[in-house]
Parts: structure tokens; C-alpha cells; sequence
């Protein structure tokens, strides 16, 4: 099983509400990832977690939260956002958080959020 | 510091033609660099990637790329285009050695027409 599963496919919620991301991996990788994509935009990471601790957070606001109750899940929870944060959210994942080319991530389908 | 430059963020191809779309990337230490692509409204898929050894490597759906260190490029290309190519596609460095922290081009729309 080489698929990274994202849910929901789409959220839409209002600058007031809380909702969270889920993302899932059964290849036994010890490293995930979550991106932000907005459109015609390459993805931007966000967080980089490594057996289930947060390793990098690159600067993103507090209204986001990350989350990795284990080495299979990793959750993205979102408070009091702004419409500037609808965007495409990307979560991947890779065999370990080590920089080469044989630790290729695997890309999720993303969750499309709208931020009224 | 890594980067990674996508020339052209449009190409426009006809359908059995060639496709050509280039990546230069910049790095003081030898870099892993791969190719992704993105259908729409979806995740990004690996295409291929270059590691030490092979300078021309294949990857899926036809497509190869091959490593130039005296031109510092990984052009991406494909023999003859199919209507299903039409795709953003994205190159992308990774700082060896450190973290597994993807740098993307700013990307390239393919469109492929009849």
C-alpha cells in the first residue's frame, strides 16, 4: 500500500469555527509532512514532523496546530483562520526525514479549504 | 543555498509532438533533484528522480530527464505527448544532508492540443 489517504476532500468553515485535517499512511514511514498550496503555486511546507515529533515548523501562524498521535496519523487542526488561508493542504510522507533521493514522499490528494 | 528555476511557466505542445520542459537548479553540493507532476485537483505525483550514478534517467508515463552538471539543468522530456499530459508539473531540489525539505520550481502548466 503505497497511498496517502486525506480527509476531508473539501472544508469549507468561517473564520470562527475549529475543524481539523486528517492524514493517514500504512507504508510504516517515519516522517510526515504538511503543505500548503494555493493556486498556480508550488507547495510551501509547513511542518515536518520525525517519529512523531515536531522537527520543523517553518514559521507558520498559531492558528494552526500540528498533530501526530502516532506513527501512522498526523492531524492538522485549524482555529480563527483568515480567507487568505483557503488553500489547497498538502500532507506527504517519506521512509525517514533524512534529505536524499532514495527517500522519495509520497503525496496525499490534498483537502481544498475555503475560509469564509 | 538550494534553488531550483523553471523556465517557462506555460508550454503548449501538440499532440504526438516533443516535450521539453526545463529545470536549472542551483547548489553548492551535489543535488537530488526529481520531477513531479500534478493533475488537477489532486496530489503531486513523482515522475523520476536523479540520484548519483545515471546521468539519463527514465521515469513513468515515458518520461526521462537527464542531469547536466557543467549546464547545472534536469530537463524533463517525453518522445511525443498525449492528451493526458496535460498536467502542472514541478522540479524540485532536497538539501542533501539535512532534512528531507523539498525546494520547488515555481512550476510549468502543459497543455497538449489535438
Amino acid at each position: 500500500d503505497t497511498e496517502v489517504t486525506q480527509t476531508p476532500k473539501h472544508l469549507v468553515m468561517g473564520m470562527t469555527n475549529k475543524k481539523s485535517l486528517k492524514c493517514e499512511q500504512h507504508m510504516g514511514h517515519r516522517a510526515m509532512y504538511w503543505y500548503k498550496q494555493k493556486a498556480k503555486k508550488p507547495p510551501e511546507l509547513m511542518f515536518v514532523y520525525s517519529y512523531e515529533k515536531l522537527s520543523i515548523n517553518e514559521s507558520v501562524p498559531s492558528r494552526f496546530s500540528p498533530e501526530c498521535p502516532n506513527s501512522s496519523l498526523l492531524n492538522l487542526h485549524l482555529h480563527a483562520l483568515q480567507p487568505e488561508d483557503s488553500a489547497l493542504y498538502l500532507c506527504a510522507s517519506s521512509q525517514s526525514p533524512t534529505g536524499n533521493s532514495y527517500n522519495e514522499q509520497f503525496f496525499g490528494p490534498g483537502t481544498r479549504l475555503t475560509v469564509l | 543555498a538550494q534553488s531550483v528555476t523553471q523556465l517557462g511557466s506555460h508550454v503548449s505542445v501538440s499532440e504526438g509532438a516533443l516535450v521539453l520542459l526545463r529545470c536549472n537548479y542551483s547548489s553548492s553540493v551535489p543535488p537530488y533533484l526529481f520531477w513531479y507532476v500534478q493533475y488537477p485537483n489532486q496530489g503531486l505525483q513523482l515522475l523520476l528522480k536523479y540520484t548519483t550514478g545515471a546521468t539519463l534517467v527514465k521515469g513513468i508515463n515515458g518520461f526521462e530527464a537527464e542531469f547536466k552538471k557543467s549546464e547545472t539543468s534536469f530537463h524533463l522530456t517525453k518522445p511525443s505527448a498525449h492528451m493526458s499530459d496535460a498536467a502542472e508539473y514541478f522540479c524540485a531540489v532536497i538539501i542533501s544532508g539535512g532534512y528531507n525539505k523539498l525546494i520547488f520550481g515555481a512550476g510549468t502548466r502543459l497543455a497538449v492540443h489535438p
